[in-house]
């Protein structure tokens, strides 16, 4: 089992759509969660973190982590075709030097 | 804004060569970061270090090695070249786990 999972995509929304990314994680003992976008050719760029059960919410971004189900997801309101990107879920592991396991990122396509 | 500054953005080296990447963080962050990234396969950890002079070993540290002589410089070094080692590498730092990391821009390296 891979310690991050994604689904590579790619997802397709429509532009106004609500585009749900999903992640999940293999450390049950993760305390802290982060999301990337990166667009093709660029470097990853942090745009949402979450250390609490529950939901996080940061203009159209949404982050939501249920840690008892080992799952965090991401919400996309009114998606745009700038939201085109991959984006990238990051698990703190709690296990030695605490690093950041990323997952291989899933594409989003929003369609105008 | 926390800086994260890789001194080439691409680069095309031969076969054999030793080859350095240069990374420099202007935030004082204590942990740096290597890691490549190639299409299905995510980013990958090489090396890291924690402190001054202090490196560890990441996932594929097979081939590299690294150089922290002062905090803000992380060197990523390339002993002998080979074509698989072909890829983006992608520098970070931190200030703790926590608070995710910073990546700078990126380098595309080639070796031919």
């Amino acid at each position: 089992q891979k310690e991050v999972e994604q689904n590579s995509g790619p997802l397709s929304v429509p532009e106004g759509a609500i585009a749900s990314l999903n992640c999940t994680y293999s450390d049950r003992g993760s305390q802290s969660f982060f999301w990337y976008r990166q667009y093709s050719g660029k470097s990853p760029e942090l745009i949402m973190f979450i250390y609490s059960n529950g939901d996080k919410e940061d203009g159209r971004f949404t982050a939501q982590l249920n840690k008892a189900s080992q799952y965090v997801s991401l919400l996309i309101r009114d998606s745009q075709p700038s939201d085109s990107a991959t984006y990238l879920c990051a698990v703190l592991m709690n296990t030695g030097f605490q690093k950041l396991v990323f997952g291989t990122g899933t594409r989003l396509l929003v369609s105008p | 804004d926390v800086k994260v500054t890789q001194s080439s953005r691409y680069l095309v080296k031969r076969t054999g060569e030793k080859v350095f990447l240069e990374c420099v963080q202007d935030m004082d962050h204590e942990n740096m970061f290597w890691y490549r990234q190639d299409p299905g396969l995510g980013l990958r950890l090489i090396y890291f270090s924690y402190d001054v002079k202090m490196k560890e070993k990441g996932d594929i540290p097979e081939g590299y090695s690294v150089s922290r002589e002062k905090k803000e410089r992380f060197s990523l070094i390339l002993e002998s070249a080979s074509t698989n080692q072909t890829s983006m590498y992608l520098c970070a730092s931190s200030l703790a786990g926590d608070y995710g990391y910073t990546f700078g821009s990126g380098t595309r390296l080639t070796i031919v």
